[in-house]
């Protein structure tokens, strides 16, 4: 069945420094792929998406490009800062229209002043 | 616009006791979603409503869990009864329709302790 692999955290990171969180996906067909990102005491919110190969996603200086060859999603940031501190969440959905979503496991990310 | 809005925010109770959480999606959304989500899991999808129908409930315990939104509205989800693994924050979310272009909203959740 359809699922994502989100590299483990927790990630802590020194402010202006680069972020990579990796994920890839397993899936039938040609899904669309998301990141969300669970600040502390809120609810998910959609960060960026990337509904078929090649696209770039991005959003808040965060960028994700669907790698159909790889089956990969990686999320980067060239600069964090301490407010990016969050759980971000790798997610598929498939193709069926039902817009079902297959969540990762969730990175913590802590920035560091 | 007013988000997703969920109540209780926390609940507490003892194993096999019963339980029922309440959601209030974005007004003028469709479709409505109720996901699980144990410690240090990604969110599960339990149930899908398109207004008062289910989509999909294909994940869902039904011989504990129910789930329903009568006037397709908002909607109930209950427990009866509770096992300790049913720990969790439960969320919902809404969209405006079916379909990937549709975002999914969530609501803040509610963090079920079963003990």
């Amino acid at each position: 069945g359809d699922s994502v692999t989100q590299m483990e955290g927790p990630v802590t990171l020194s402010e202006e420094a680069f972020l990579t969180i990796n994920c890839t996906y397993t899936a039938t067909g040609y899904p669309s792929l998301f990141w969300y990102v669970q600040y502390p005491g809120e609810g998910l919110q959609l960060l960026l998406k990337a509904t078929k190969a090649d696209d770039k996603g991005s959003n808040k200086g965060f960028e994700a490009t669907y790698r159909k060859e790889t089956t990969s999603f990686h999320l980067e940031k060239g600069s964090v800062q301490v407010s990016d501190s969050a759980v971000y969440f790798c997610a598929l959905s498939d193709q069926t229209g039902a817009n079902n979503l297959f969540f990762g496991t969730g990175t913590r990310l802590t920035v560091i002043p | 616009e007013a988000g997703v809005a969920q109540s209780p925010r926390y609940k507490i109770i003892e194993k096999r006791q019963s339980v029922a959480f309440w959601c209030n999606p974005i007004s003028g959304h469709a479709t409505l979603y109720w996901y699980q989500q144990i410690l240090g899991q990604g969110p599960k999808l339990l149930i899908q409503f398109q207004n008062n129908g289910v989509v999909d409930d294909s994940q869902l315990p039904k011989d504990r869990f129910s789930a329903e939104r009568l006037k397709g509205v908002d909607s109930t989800l209950k427990i009866q009864p509770a096992k300790l693994e049913d720990s969790a924050v439960y969320l919902c979310a809404s969209s405006l329709d079916r379909g990937v272009y549709n975002e999914q909203f969530f609501g803040p959740g509610t963090r079920l302790t079963v003990l």
